[in-house]
């Protein structure tokens, strides 16, 4: 049971949009900035979106992300086929003073 | 170019210990807090522990305290991490990452370290 909450899957067509959320609580998202990660089959994740919404140089403006009170989002705009990945959030907790990730999300482009 | 190389993985047995280490190149590595995150088979991202640029204040997940103990050395651009009482459920692909929480964060290509009889 992960300490951050995602959904396991999400999907959507070549072209549409789609938001994956990520559920935390006071002592993780509430007191500290999100990062996302995509993960390819078979590779290291890959950052996508870190202090909540800053993208790295690299990563195309069709990601974006976004954070309020205890949760934040990463939506992803125009799928592409190659957008088939995990995609993780992660934090600090300062309960547990360690990173805490979500459990990941699958998302498919049909 | 960053450049993190993961070594000193494995197969194991359980009870056993593995020391991993990740070799840091193309940054300031004295100046980077540095993690470890692995990854079981077909699961999920895993936080295991993290050490400060200067190695004086380490983090430890609960499920590896007092099994495994991170350290480095900055004069050799090395982080290490030692696992004793390995148990079935450590095995995994063992990552290391700098600044992993930050616009730096950079991962290495993993390790598989494999418990089992």
């Amino acid at each position: 049971q992960s300490v951050l909450t995602q959904p396991p899957s999400a999907s959507g067509t070549p072209g549409q949009g789609v938001t994956i959320s990520c559920s935390g609580g006071y002592s993780n998202i509430g007191s500290h900035s999100v990062i996302w990660f995509q993960q390819l089959p078979g590779t290291a994740p890959k950052p996508l979106i870190y202090f909540n919404d800053q993208r790295p140089s690299g990563v195309p403006d069709r990601f974006s992300g976004s954070k309020s009170g205890t949760s934040a989002s990463l939506a992803i705009s125009g799928l592409q086929s190659d957008d088939e990945a995990d995609y993780y959030c992660a934090t600090w907790d300062v309960s547990l003073n360690g990173v805490v990730f979500g459990g990941g999300t699958k998302l498919t482009v049909l | 170019e960053v450049h993190l190389l993961e070594s000193g993985g494995g197969l194991v047995q359980p009870g056993g210990s593995l020391r991993l280490s990740c070799a840091a190149s193309g940054l300031t590595f004295s100046s980077c807090g540095m993690s470890w995150v692995r990854q079981a088979p077909g699961k999920g991202l895993e936080w295991v522990s993290a050490v400060s640029e200067s190695g004086a204040y380490t983090y430890y997940a609960d499920s590896v305290k007092g099994r495994f103990t991170i350290s480095r050395d900055n004069s050799k651009d090395t982080l290490y991490l030692q696992m004793h009482s390995l148990r079935v459920e450590d095995t995994a692909v063992y990552y290391c990452a700098r600044d992993l929480l930050s616009a730096t964060v950079h991962w290495g290509q993993g390790a598989l370290v494999t418990v089992s009889s």
